[in-house]
């Protein structure tokens, strides 16, 4: 499993729009990039995933170059709800291992 | 929507005792996994099963030990407690049709 990198923790105000690098050097070829959210005590939720480009849902967009050895999530304008800890997973999660190993993750926090 | 259910919620136990977990995922996902939280750490994978099989193991010490039953719910069996078995235990599900997991509300073991 690709090893994942990103800053230990931010801080936002509300409104603003959060961008979350993660680097990942080693990715490999079947590899897919993964972001789950976190709040404290509660299991963790997924955001979103991609293989390369550009993917967007109605919650976050992620943004990945050509040579897929980072990626960027993209939170517009937070709220203070959205303050947690988020987690970059790089693997093949397409295959029959699909456990997700968690490094440290990003406390985000949003302040008023 | 139905989303994975954990019981019990909260378990005290004393050193030595054991202790059972159980999981019910989300209907039609035939594929569980457990994680364990400890105190301010990240989630560590300890097993998944697929169709009542395991298909993966991490870092479960040989004192647990897992199954999945026909109805797909899972149990996680924890014996000879010790205090650093404390932790919030995750458990999550996923299809075989998308790899997001997704995650119960825990199940928090305080060993005394």
């Amino acid at each position: 499993l690709a090893k994942t990198t990103q800053p230990i923790s931010m801080d936002s105000y509300e409104g603003q729009e959060v961008n979350i690098t993660c680097s990942h050097n080693n990715i490999a070829t079947n590899d897919y990039i993964t972001w789950y959210q976190q709040f404290p005590s509660q299991g963790p939720r997924f955001i979103i995933q991609g293989y390369k480009t550009k993917v967007t849902n109605e919650v976050a967009s992620l943004f990945i170059p050509a040579d897929r050895k980072s990626s960027t999530l993209s939170l517009p304008r937070v709220s203070l709800s959205d303050t947690a800890v988020y987690y970059c997973l790089v693997g093949d999660f397409s295959g029959s291992a699909r456990q997700l190993t968690f490094g440290s993750g990003t406390q985000l926090t949003v302040l008023p | 929507a139905a989303g994975v259910i954990q019981s019990p919620r909260h378990l005290i136990k004393e050193k030595r005792e054991t202790a059972t977990l159980k999981c019910y995922p989300i209907p039609r996902h035939d594929t569980v996994y457990w994680y364990q939280q400890g105190p301010g750490q990240d989630p560590q994978f300890l097993i998944s099963f697929y169709e009542k099989m395991q298909s993966d193991k991490g870092s479960i010490p040989d004192r647990f030990s897992a199954q999945q039953f026909s109805d797909y719910h899972s149990e996680l069996n924890m014996s000879s407690l010790e205090l650093g078995d404390s932790a919030l235990y995750f458990c999550a599900s996923s299809s075989t049709i998308t790899s997001e997991q997704y995650f119960g509300p825990g199940t928090r073991l305080t060993v005394t």
